[in-house]
């Protein structure tokens, strides 16, 4: 399993672009990258989903270099309301089971 | 949408009681992962089924075991529980290749 590291906080301001970075040197082959969002005492919610390049949602976009080795999340424009513990997962989503395993994430504080 | 559900939401035991947490999927989801996170820590894996089987098992205690029914729904059974056993148990599911998604958890409480 590709093991993930990411920053452990980053501070923001209302209205600002973030980007948050995930490494995962030994990504494998067939591994894809998801990043959740997880707000205190909630279940951690899907924000984006890619494999290499580039993937956007209404939410967030999702930026991979050619050698996948790490992959940045970029959030535009964030509210107070984004403050939350961001979290880069790095596995093969077609595995039939198997394991979903969360890293260190990253603490987000957005400031008005 | 249907949403994945988590009962009971709160819990409170008693040191060496036992715990059943349930987990009810969202339609058609076949995998079902459960998860533990203490409090100011990262979610981490207990253990995994796909289609009835479990399939992977994590950092899940001896005390601890589950199951995925022929409904698809899964039951994280805990026996005698410990005061470290407090912390907030999410179950996830999916189908195929989409993202997992989680439930709002159960709050347990070990007294």
């Amino acid at each position: 399993l590709a093991k993930t590291t990411q920053p452990i906080s980053m501070d923001s301001y209302e209205g600002q672009e973030v980007n948050i970075t995930c490494s995962h040197n030994n990504i494998a082959t067939n591994d894809y990258i998801t990043w959740y969002q997880q707000f205190p005492s909630q279940g951690p919610r899907f924000i984006i989903q890619g494999y290499k390049t580039k993937v956007t949602n209404e939410v967030a976009s999702l930026f991979i270099p050619a050698d996948r080795k790490s992959s940045t999340l970029s959030l535009p424009r964030v509210s107070l309301s984004d403050t939350a513990v961001y979290y880069c997962l790095v596995g093969d989503i077609g595995n039939q089971g198997g394991k979903l395993i969360f890293g260190q994430g990253t603490e987000l504080s957005v400031k008005p | 949408a249907a949403g994945v559900i988590q009962s009971p939401r709160h819990l409170i035991k008693e040191k060496r009681e036992t715990a059943t947490l349930k987990c009810y999927p969202i339609p058609r989801h076949d995998t079902v992962y459960w998860y533990q996170q203490g409090p100011g820590q990262d979610p981490q894996f207990l253990i995994s089924f796909y289609e009835k089987m479990q399939s992977d098992k994590g950092s899940i205690p001896d005390r601890f075991s589950a199951q995925q029914f022929s409904d698809y729904h899964s039951e994280l059974n805990m026996s005698s529980l410990e005061l470290g056993d407090s912390a907030l148990y999410f179950c996830a599911t999916k189908a195929g290749r989409s993202e997992a998604f989680f439930g709002q958890g159960t709050r347990l409480t070990v007294v």
